[in-house]
Parts: C-alpha cells; structure tokens; sequence
C-alpha cells in the first residue's frame, strides 16, 4: 500500500523568502504525485503534478516541485513567498487505474507567512 | 463551470439521527470521490465511483456509512445512526478521464458536527 509523509507539520516564513515543504512517498511502482493546496475553509486546489518526463514540474501560482526516485522525495518550492500563501499543503501519491484515482494524502504542512 | 458543488456546507446534527451529504459533480466527470478529513486522521479516502457504479469502497468506516449515486449528476453519502467521532470536514471530488490529467476537483467541503 502507497504512503506519504509530510515530515513538517508547521512551517513558518517571512514574506519574500524562499519556500520548501517536504514529501517522501512509499509505492511500489511509478508513481502519481500531486500537491494541493487548501486554504481555510476551502476545498483542496491543485497545484502541481507529476505522472512522467522532466523531473522538474511547474506548477500554479509560482511554485514547482522536484521528483526524485532514488529520495523517493516530491518537495515543493516556491523562492518568494506572498501573504496569500499562507494555507495548508497536502502531497498525494496515486495509484490504481487510469493517471491515479485512488489518492493517499500526507498530514498535511501548515504553513504561516509573516510580513 | 460551477465546480463541485456540496450540500449542506454545514450540518450540526445530534447523536443518533440520519445525516445525508450531498454532491454535485461537474458536468462531464466520470469519476467521483467522497472524502473525510479529521484532525486525527487526515484526509481519507471513503468511496469512489465510475459511471455511477461504486469502484472502491475500502475506505467505508463501517455500515453505517453508506454511498449512492443514482445518475451522472448527484450523489449522496448518508450516516445511520450518526456518533460524535464522524464529526469531521467530508469533501466530494470528481474528474473525468478522457484527456484527462489525473486531476481531481474538490468541492467546499461539508462541515459536520455531531453532538
């Protein structure tokens, strides 16, 4: 069965420093990797994500994330950070069927940004 | 598009009685995901569906959960009876495969109080 791990639970920024959240995963076989982004009260919003190709995925709102296989790591990166990127992040690993449907999400990283 | 579209967004109910969740997929899905997210236990996968028919129920606490989706464009998950620890945030998803990215959709998100 897949695993992820978030290892931070919080993290906390000033405003226009770099960002670096940490996921590893556990699966078997090529994996699925996405990360969502959830703000207060929202729903989970996509981010990025990973299936295949360029290890080095871009994503929405400034942030990219690196796959690598022999760290069984997915880190998301963002290198200046704003105030409205203050949410919770989630890394998910897919598996089963067609690009992923059944998704194992971490614990989740809060992250804080001060001004 | 509307998105995902989840009703109520919260329900308060009292222990014992029947609780009913309801989703609206986005026109065009095929797939479609309920998922419950606590403090304790995070984000977890409960049931998914593929062209109504429920795929992968694994994740189904017990039977007193239960999930249907009688067409393309509804779906519902209930509780009966309802206890205090199914007190949580449940999210419905959905996504589509043909062309598809891997990407699931998340609604709001209903906010459950069992008291």
């Amino acid at each position: 069965a897949q695993s992820v791990t978030q290892p931070d639970i919080h993290i906390t920024v000033s405003e226009g420093a770099s960002l670096e959240l940490r996921c590893n995963y556990s699966y078997g076989a090529t994996p699925y990797l996405f990360w969502y982004v959830q703000s207060p009260g929202q729903g989970l919003q996509l981010l990025l994500k990973y299936f295949s190709g360029d290890t080095l995925v871009q994503g929405i709102k400034g942030f990219e994330a690196e796959f690598k296989r022999s760290q069984s790591s997915f880190n998301l990166r963002k290198p200046s950070v704003h105030w409205s990127d203050a949410a919770e992040y989630f890394c998910a690993v897919g598996a089963g069927g067609a690009a992923g449907n059944k998704l194992t999400f971490g614990g989740g990283t809060r992250v804080l940004v001060k001004p | 598009d509307a998105g995902v579209i989840q009703s109520p967004r919260h329900e308060v109910t009292e222990m014992g009685q029947e609780v009913t969740l309801r989703c609206k997929p986005i026109s065009g899905h095929d797939y479609l995901f309920w998922y419950r997210q606590t403090m304790m236990r995070g984000l977890e996968l409960l049931i998914y569906f593929n062209n109504n028919v429920p795929i992968d129920d694994s994740g189904m606490p017990e039977d007193r959960f239960s999930a249907k989706m009688p067409n393309a464009s509804f779906s519902t998950l209930k509780i009966q009876p309802s206890e205090p620890r199914d007190s949580a945030v449940y999210f419905c998803a959905s996504r589509r495969t043909s062309g598809s990215s891997g990407e699931q959709f998340f609604g709001p998100g209903t906010r459950l109080t069992v008291l």
